[in-house]
């Protein structure tokens, strides 16, 4: 059985831009997570998507938006990079969201210069 | 105050040694507990899981939840160099996001 699976696993951007990271979870699985990594913060919740519908929020601004797509496939989006964004960011996927484990993908390295 | 505590280490021990790693917690909400193993540039993989007061045994690991008291541990019999690594605690209420603690550095000296 495939595990979460991440792309891209790495992306350079400048500040002001913006990116889309995709994360597809185990098959059958319909809760996606999202959290961000820093050495500083550790990990943190960003969103958590079931069927499609945003059911959680982390306390992190506006720029940061997700979606879930029909197959649980789901992408993050950053807008206006800021070079505090830098960070790994992690997908976890979940049968239930909450009532099973949470399985990780290997994340996106996002550095903004 | 954080809503977990996990001594980040690091935490060095010989080859063959029981390890014992820790998290308190103050959020009595929290039902599912989940200890992680992160090796370096590596998402986090699950190691044991449960939902309940008691112990839950893996193999070499054994997981620990004491709700009473807002404490979980996780153990690591004969300890190996492959063990080295950062584990991490989490705990997930009815919200469905994972509360993490800051993780401990693992060494196994060979």
């Amino acid at each position: 059985k495939a595990g979460v699976t991440q792309t891209p696993r790495y992306l350079i951007k400048t500040r002001g831009q913006q990116v889309t990271l995709s994360c597809s979870p185990i098959s059958g699985h319909r809760s996606v997570s999202w959290y961000q990594q820093t050495p500083g913060q550790g990990l943190q919740f960003l969103f958590e998507y079931f069927s499609e519908t945003q059911r959680n929020k982390g306390n992190f601004p506006g720029r940061f938006s997700g979606r879930q797509f029909s197959n649980s496939r789901s992408e993050m989006n950053v807008s206006t990079l800021e070079l505090g964004d830098s960070a790994l960011y992690l997908c976890a996927s979940s049968g239930e969201g909450g009532k099973t484990e949470a399985f990780f993908g290997q994340g996106t390295r996002l550095t903004v210069v | 105050q954080k809503e977990v505590e996990q001594d980040p280490g690091p935490l060095s021990v010989p080859e063959g040694a029981i390890v014992s790693l820790n998290c308190t917690y103050s959020n009595s909400a929290f039902q599912y507990f989940m200890w992680y193993r992160q090796y370096s540039r590596k998402g986090p993989e699950l190691l044991m899981y449960t939902y309940s007061s008691g112990n839950k045994e893996d193999g070499r690991f054994t997981a620990q939840v004491d709700k009473s008291s807002k404490y979980i541990s996780l153990f690591i019999r004969d300890s190996q160099p492959s063990d080295s690594a950062t584990y991490l605690c989490a705990m997930m209420d009815s919200s469905y996001k994972l509360i993490f603690g800051s993780g401990t550095r693992l060494l196994v000296r060979p």
